[in-house]
């Protein structure tokens, strides 16, 4: 069955500072993989996908992220955190798409704190 | 453009009291819906899907129910809330394999 890891349950990083959030999958085919956002009592905005192509897919709110198939990884980074980046952050997996179109699985988030 | 709207916001219910929540899509046809449940430290759980009026399916047994009576409004519904329906739902949409697009979530207190 498919899975999402993500191992990081908080992290904190001081304004300024580079970020990398970690992201692991289980999946039988190639997987459609995706990075959410989260800001406290709101809903999830899409910050980027992986569908197939270049391994490194660029996303908003200078976010970038890289699918690499033999370690079924797809790591979200950002080289410079600002303090609006604070939320919590969710990756995805796509499902079959021949039958549950869209059916994602979500891992459990990593929540983002930014010192100043 | 699209926009996706979901209400209440917040709801405070009794125990054995019924539901119903409710959201539309604006902008798009023939919209996938969807309804997720978020709890705290466990993501993001699917509880129902539909791909077309009237076409439901659920992935988990429970005691919530889903309802899409027009092409682009999905209800999520109750008879009688239990302790454990407590917690962040989600409607979102989709026209394409996988890119969801989500409401502002309701939050659902069972007291």
């Amino acid at each position: 069955a498919q899975s999402v890891t993500q191992p990081d349950i908080h992290i904190t990083v001081s304004e300024g500072a580079s970020l990398e959030l970690r992201c692991n999958y289980s999946y039988g085919a190639t997987p459609y993989l995706f990075w959410y956002v989260q800001s406290p009592g709101q809903g999830l905005q899409l910050l980027l996908k992986y569908f197939s192509g270049d391994t490194l897919v660029q996303g908003i709110k200078g976010f970038e992220a890289e699918f690499k198939r033999s370690q079924s990884s797809f790591n979200l980074r950002k080289p410079s955190v600002h303090w609006s980046d604070a939320a919590e952050y969710f990756c995805a997996v796509g499902e079959n798409y021949g039958g549950s179109q869209g059916n994602l699985i979500f891992g459990k988030g990593t929540k983002l704190s930014v010192k100043p | 453009s699209q926009t996706i709207h979901q209400w209440p916001a917040t709801l405070v219910q009794p125990v054995g009291s019924p539901l119903s929540l409710e959201c539309t899509v604006e902008g798009t046809s023939n919209p996938n819906l969807y309804w997720y449940r978020q709890a705290a430290g466990r993501g993001l759980q699917l509880l129902f899907y539909s791909v077309g009026i009237g076409q439901i399916s659920s992935e988990v047994p429970q005691n919530l129910s889903a309802s899409r009576p027009q092409d682009r409004q999905f209800i999520l519904s109750s008879k009688k809330l239990l302790l454990s329906d407590s917690g962040f739902y989600l409607c979102a949409w989709s026209v394409r394999a996988g890119e969801l697009f989500f409401g502002e979530g309701s939050r659902l207190t069972v007291l």
